[in-house]
């Protein structure tokens, strides 16, 4: 049974252009919620998909985008990058049955130059 | 809004001691708490959770840890390190909306564990 899997594993982009991150959830899991973290911080939550669907949003502008599929698979994307939207994103899968553990994958290294 | 404090930012203990890390939360609401381990480059790996009931949860890899109301605490315990439990352990609340099934993670600035052989 794979775990959450997310692609690529390292990413380099230049300031001003857009990226796509993508996301596979535990299987059973039709959850997605997305989250950053900076070097040296904790992870901060971007937003959660359901039923393809944004459910609830952070505190995250809105050069941060999302997209959830039938597969329940998800895309992270950001528009307009700054040099400050480098960092780890980290997607992790639930159930929506509620009082579900959420499943991280490994992540995606985003650096922006 | 909730919050979560870790106290410590990098703790040093010799293999084979006992280890305590501390971790206080707010929440209006009864919590979902959790502690997450990090290795370098890794991502989050759960190691224990409290919903409800027994306030002394135990974890994987021989970690426990203890919710206590009164004092907004959710510790995290082991009582004889390991080499290999050096990483970084985050402290989660989990904000659950309402009618709805899931939750939203809140994450401390984690605490850096390394081990002195």
């Amino acid at each position: 049974d794979a775990g959450v899997t997310q692609s690529p594993t390292h990413l380099i982009k230049t300031r001003g252009q857009q990226v796509t991150l993508r996301c596979s959830p535990k299987s059973g899991h039709d959850t997605v919620s997305w989250y950053q973290q900076a070097l040296g911080q904790g992870p901060q939550f971007i937003f959660q998909y359901y039923e393809e669907e944004e459910r609830q949003r952070g505190n995250f502008p809105d050069r941060f985008s999302g997209h959830q599929f039938p597969n329940y698979s998800s895309e992270l994307n950001v528009n307009a990058l700054l040099l400050g939207d480098s960092a780890l994103y980290l997607c992790a899968s639930s159930s929506n049955r509620g009082r579900e553990t959420q499943y991280f994958g490994p992540g995606t290294r985003l650096l922006v130059l | 809004a909730q919050s979560v404090t870790q106290p410590d930012i990098h703790i040093t203990v010799s293999e084979g001691a006992s280890l305590e890390l501390r971790c206080n939360y707010s929440y209006g609401a009864t919590p979902y708490l959790f502690w997450y381990v990090q290795s370098p480059g890794q991502g989050l790996q759960l190691l224990l959770k409290y919903f409800s009931g027994d306030t002394l949860v135990q974890g994987i890899k021989g970690f426990e840890a203890e919710f206590k109301r009164s004092q907004s605490s959710f510790n995290l315990r082991k009582p004889s390190v390991h080499w290999s439990d050096a990483a970084e352990y985050f402290c989660a609340v989990g904000a659950a909306y309402s009618g709805a099934g899931s939750y939203q993670l809140t994450f401390g600035k984690g605490t850096k564990l390394s081990v002195i052989p």
